[in-house]
């Protein structure tokens, strides 16, 4: 069963408008949220996290917002950039100060790309 | 400070043999993960090592082992190599904070 999903394959953004890349989950138990992204021939690169007792969280220019009750994430970049183009995957962990922690789920990933 | 090496990039094996795959951990870091990601998919998890030890395990097959040694590299083995363990392996390693350090991963084509 996917627990984490991503429903958007892909995602075509004009450089300088937002980026709204959606995440689904299905498992209360998640608390704690990240986002990486992906160039290709390179491991996933950590972006930006949420717990679960935050609705939002912003680093630059990225920002993430949690749902709980619609166990929905979103991550906005704004503006967009043509470098922001890769892979981008939300994941979710269950245990937020255990060892444990690095059991993450991921979703399948989203394709983002920017153009000029 | 080092990041996550993993070796070799790429790998060629016969349907049946073994394999096994190797990960030098950040510095200073105690965790280590691997992560099996197939093709257009996002990465699962296989198994967690802490201190040497198995931290935890993904639906995996047995087939699928692993080491952590003192200094905290990692190794993961794969016994009787089927077509679907074609795939990226990455690991990851963290010292107790969230945001784990990814290695490029290794690339396993089974023939």
């Amino acid at each position: 069963d996917q627990q984490v999903k991503q429903n958007s394959p892909s995602l075509s953004v004009q450089e300088g408008r937002i980026s709204i890349l959606n995440c689904d989950y299905t498992n209360s138990m998640f608390d704690y949220f990240l986002w990486y992204k992906k160039y290709p021939a390179e491991g996933p690169t950590f972006l930006i996290s949420i717990s679960s007792i935050k609705d939002k969280n912003e680093d630059g220019r990225f920002t993430v917002f949690l749902n709980k009750s619609a166990k929905h994430l979103s991550l906005h970049i704004v503006p967009s950039q043509p470098g922001d183009s890769a892979v981008y995957f939300c994941a979710a962990s269950a245990d937020s100060g255990g060892t444990s922690y690095g059991k993450l789920t991921f979703g399948q990933g989203t394709i983002l790309t920017v153009h000029p | 400070e080092t990041g996550v090496t993993q070796s070799p990039t790429h790998l060629i094996k016969t349907r049946g043999q073994q394999v096994t795959l190797r990960c030098s951990s950040q510095s200073g870091h105690n965790t280590v993960s691997w992560y099996q990601q197939a093709l257009g998919q996002g990465p699962q998890f296989i198994f967690q090592y802490y201190r040497e030890e198995e931290n935890g395990r993904g639906n995996f097959p047995p087939r699928f082992s692993g080491l952590q040694f003192p200094n905290y590299s990692s190794e993961l083995n794969v016994n009787a190599l089927e077509l679907d363990d074609s795939a990226l392996y990455l690991c990851a390693s963290s010292n107790a904070a969230y945001g784990y350090t990814f290695g490029s991963g290794t690339r396993l084509t089974v023939v």
